[in-house]
């Protein structure tokens, strides 16, 4: 089964600094990887994803994950916070296949980091 | 193009009243979900909908029943509402082929007290 973890419930930096969080995740065959975002009292919306091509990926707002397989990770960065940034992100695996070699495309998340920005 | 529209946006019911939870999607996704939202928890999945005519149970169904009524539409029902039910509930479509993201509905607040 596979599963996600993120260090850190909370995270804060000041306005400009740099934005780390912490996503490992455990699963039994190549992942697909995700990082959602959501604002306060709105639905997720797509950040980025990694799908076996490169490794490094570049999603929108100027926020970037690497991929690391040896450690098994998928780290969300930006190089320097802006105010807006403010929100809770997740992160999550998706399923690869079933026995019967179908996906349905499940998604396992992350509890969550709520990432506050400080002027 | 609304996305994935979920209604109603709040709801306030006692203790074992019932209630359905409306999705519907216009992208033509093959899949649909249903999750909850709960602090400190990430998002659980509660019930899937791989294609029109199938319903399958995911980490937390207890409690709760769906239906896809079309390719369109996916509810989620509430029989007898309990407090332990109190969370956000989200509606999710994707197109299944691996690595496609699901898109989310803006959510269903939901308080049973």
């Amino acid at each position: 089964a596979q599963s996600v973890t993120q260090l850190g419930s909370h995270v804060s930096v000041s306005e400009g600094a740099l934005v780390l969080l912490r996503c490992n995740y455990s699963s039994s065959v190549p992942p697909y990887l995700f990082w959602y975002v959501q604002y306060p009292n709105q639905g997720l919306q797509l950040l980025l994803k990694y799908t076996s091509a490169a490794t490094l990926v570049k999603g929108i707002n100027g926020f970037e994950a690497e991929f690391k397989k040896s450690e098994t990770s998928f780290h969300l960065t930006k190089p320097s916070a802006h105010m807006s940034d403010a929100a809770e992100y997740f992160c999550a695996v998706s399923e690869a296949r079933n026995a019967g070699g179908t996906s349905y495309g499940k998604l396992t998340f992350g509890q969550g980091t709520i990432l506050t920005v400080h002027p | 193009n609304a996305g994935v529209t979920q209604t109603p946006k709040f709801q306030v019911l006692k203790t074992g009243q019932s209630m359905t939870l409306q999705c519907a999607q216009d992208m033509n996704h093959n899949s649909m979900y249903w999750y909850r939202q709960d602090p400190g928890m990430g998002l659980r999945l509660i019930y899937y909908s791989a294609s029109e005519g199938t319903t399958d149970k995911g980490e937390v169904p207890n409690g709760y029943n769906v239906s896809r009524l079309n390719k369109r539409e996916f509810s989620l029902r509430l029989e007898s509402a309990a407090p332990s039910q109190t969370s956000v509930y989200f509606c999710a479509s994707t197109y299944t082929h691996l690595g496609n993201e699901q898109f989310f509905g803006p959510g269903t607040r939901l308080t049973v007290l």
